[in-house]
């Protein structure tokens, strides 16, 4: 399976734990995004890298959410101190294959399959 | 900042019943259009987009969607549904202007269920 590829699927934690999320992209996939996604509604935009730099975070819920993307490859979203209010699917894409000359590429996002979250 | 709204949350039909979802957008500049579906237990999967040009696109399983600009709408259309079309389908914008070109704005989803 060449597709996105998140991990765990699904994490059960206690309050106030903290919680590290692992998303693969598709392979020479230089954009990456995370999402955010509560029961009935679509989901919300958190944060997005190109590359190793996280050009937009504004998005992030707050300051206990944090992402890195340290080599430019896979990214990870860490939620520090959990609340029952963090339980949720969260969401990776990518997108924009380095190299093509098709600039709307960039603008397609695939999706993982989620990680979710449930705070007790 | 931009917003999406589908108007049915729930829609149930029949197979070989026609389907219509809406979808509108609130921005007013240029956008990038487009509709996921994530079918029972599966991911979000691309159904379709619009960049530009012909505002008709064709997606895949007989899936189209319409673009109005002066309705601010792009709404999933397909003439005939399948059992197999029960799913829930999300529209979705990016606007193209600075950063904001690269996040995907949602709406709250319309689960469809087609009875055999």
């Amino acid at each position: 399976d060449t597709g996105v590829s998140q991990d765990p699927r699904h994490k059960i934690t206690k309050r106030g734990q903290n919680v590290t999320f692992r998303c693969d992209p598709i392979s020479e996939h230089n954009r990456l995004y995370w999402y955010r996604q509560t029961l009935g509604q679509g989901p919300e935009f958190l944060t997005y890298f190109q590359n190793e730099a996280q050009l937009e975070k504004s998005r992030l819920l707050s300051d206990r959410f944090s992402a890195e993307r340290p080599k430019g490859s896979f990214s990870t979203l860490e939620i520090q101190r959990t609340e029952q209010g963090d339980s949720a699917m969260y969401l990776c894409a990518s997108s924009y294959p380095g190299g093509t000359s098709d600039v709307r590429a960039k603008n397609i996002q695939y999706f993982g399959a989620g990680t979710r979250l449930s705070v007790l | 900042a931009q917003s999406v709204s589908q108007h049915n949350h729930h829609v149930i039909l029949s197979e070989a019943a026609s389907l219509e979802l809406g979808c509108n957008y609130s921005y007013g500049g240029t956008v990038n259009l487009f509709w996921y579906v994530q079918y029972p237990g599966q991911h979000l999967q691309l159904l379709l987009k619009y960049f530009s040009g012909d505002p008709l696109v064709k997606g895949i399983k007989g899936f189209e969607a319409e673009f109005i600009k002066s309705k601010f709408s792009f709404n999933l259309r397909k003439p005939s549904v399948q059992w197999s079309d029960t799913a829930e389908y999300f529209c979705a914008v990016n606007a193209l202007i600075n950063n904001a070109g690269n996040m995907l704005t949602f709406g709250g989803g319309t689960r469809l269920m087609v009875k055999p």
